[in-house]
């Protein structure tokens, strides 16, 4: 089964630092892979994706994601990191082949301190 | 706003009791899914519908859930017998046809269920 693991349930950085938030994904086939944001109060929204096209992936507010096959990971970026970006992020997957059934991982909360 | 509705947003209930939760897609989105979120855990997907039809059930909604979606537009998902094992977020997103394999959803902000 098609299934995402993320590293560290929480993640801390300074307002400015770089963000990394880890995901990896276990899958058999090329699998399509998402990052979803959750702000507080707020519904999940699609950050970006990555559905076999180009493998560095930029999304909304600054962030991106790499796809590399060789390390089965999908970790999302931001150069710097900002206060409004405190919220919990998921990593998602749908298996190589399409349809909507997502997958998501247990979530990383990023706080970000001045 | 025109975004996913859903209602009740919290719901307190005693063990036993029956919930409903309602939930209204973006208008021209003929894809509807229930997810369920409980603390630390991603959401976990329970069952879609494509416009009235529902073409798929996660071994996570057993017999006491039923979602339906009568005219293809809103939709509601009932627990019957509530158990305090059933308290967690019930999240619902929408999806328009053509984005089959794209995996974008929009979720609305969820109907948190606690049960006594």
């Amino acid at each position: 089964a098609q299934s995402v693991t993320q590293l560290g349930s929480h993640v801390s950085v300074s307002e400015g630092a770089l963000v990394l938030l880890r995901c990896n994904y276990s899958s058999s086939v090329p699998p399509y892979l998402f990052w979803y944001v959750q702000y507080p109060n707020q519904g999940l929204q699609l950050l970006l994706k990555y559905t076999s096209a180009a493998t560095l992936v930029k999304g909304i507010n600054g962030f991106e994601a790499e796809f590399k096959k060789s390390e089965t990971s999908f970790h999302l970026t931001k150069p710097s990191a900002h206060m409004s970006d405190a919220a919990e992020y998921f990593c998602a997957v749908i298996p190589g082949g399409g349809g909507n059934k997502l997958t998501f991982g247990t979530g990383t909360q990023l706080k970000v301190e001045l | 706003d025109t975004g996913v509705s859903q209602d009740p947003r919290h719901k307190i209930t005693k063990r036993g009791q029956n919930v409903t939760f309602r939930c209204d897609p973006i208008s021209e989105h003929n894809r509807l899914y229930w997810y369920r979120q409980t603390l630390g855990q991603g959401p976990e997907f329970l069952t879609y519908f494509q416009n009235e039809a529902q073409l798929e059930k996660s071994r996570l909604l057993s017999d006491r859930f039923s979602a339906e979606r009568p005219k293809g537009s809103f939709s509601t998902l009932e627990i019957q017998r509530t158990e305090q094992g059933d308290s967690a977020m019930y999240l619902c997103a929408s999806s328009p046809q053509g984005t089959v394999g794209t995996g974008e959803l929009f979720f609305g902000e969820g109907s948190r269920l606690t049960v006594l």
